[in-house]
């Protein structure tokens, strides 16, 4: 089975500081891989996806992310983070089976200090 | 743009009572599924349904559980009696494979 592991569960970053969230996977072939972003007692929010070809993706609200094969890694990067940009984010892969279920990582919490 | 719609928003319901979450997917979809996600916790997956009928489920979809798709357009979750263990956020999600479209969700409170 296919697994996602978000290593940090808190991280801190001044406001205009930039950001790296980690998420590494599990899988064997190419995986489709997602960010999503979830502010507090609200729904899921789509931030950026990869499925193939270029491996830097670009996603809204600033956020960009890069596959790399060789680390089992898919990294969410802003060069300037926002006050606005606290919430939740989790990192998913798709499980390709019979029901191309999603498999999400832990979590990592963002505080921006201003 | 399509969404995924969930009803109602936010549920209280007494231990032990049936609940029924509601959603209607995006009409062209073939996958649907339904997650959850504790308070404070990762989001996990519950059931996906497929061509009328279920493809998989996670030990959490234990026989308290259940799915229907009544009328081809909405797509619902069935807690035959409820726990206090199972409030928490439900999403349902459809999907144009391999990407899924999320619902807002549903804040199941047992009381």
């Amino acid at each position: 089975a296919q697994s996602v592991t978000q290593p940090d569960i808190h991280i801190t970053v001044s406001e205009g500081a930039s950001l790296e969230l980690r998420c590494n996977y599990s899988y064997g072939a190419t995986p489709y891989l997602f960010w999503y972003v979830q502010s507090p007692g609200q729904g899921l929010q789509l931030l950026l996806k990869y499925f193939s070809g270029d491996t830097l993706v670009q996603g809204i609200k600033g956020f960009e992310a890069e596959f790399k094969r060789s680390q089992s890694s898919f990294n969410l990067r802003k060069p300037s983070v926002h006050w606005s940009d606290a919430a939740e984010y989790f990192c998913a892969v798709v499980e390709v089976d019979s029901s191309y279920k999603l498999i999400f990582g832990s979590g990592t919490r963002l505080l921006v200090r201003p | 743009e399509p969404e995924v719609t969930q009803t109602p928003s936010h549920q209280v319901t007494q231990m032990g009572q049936e609940v029924i979450l509601r959603c209607v997917p995006i009409s062209n979809h073939l996958y649907f599924y339904w997650y959850r996600q504790i308070l404070g916790q990762k989001v996990e997956f519950l059931v996906s349904f497929y061509n009328n009928e279920i493809s998989e489920k996670s030990e959490i979809f234990d026989d308290q559980f259940s799915v229907e798709r009544p009328d081809g357009s909405n797509f619902t979750l069935k807690i035959r009696s409820t726990k206090l263990e199972d409030s928490a956020m439900y999403f349902c999600a459809s999907s144009e494979v391999p990407e899924a479209f999320f619902g807002q969700g549903t804040r199941l409170t047992v009381v």
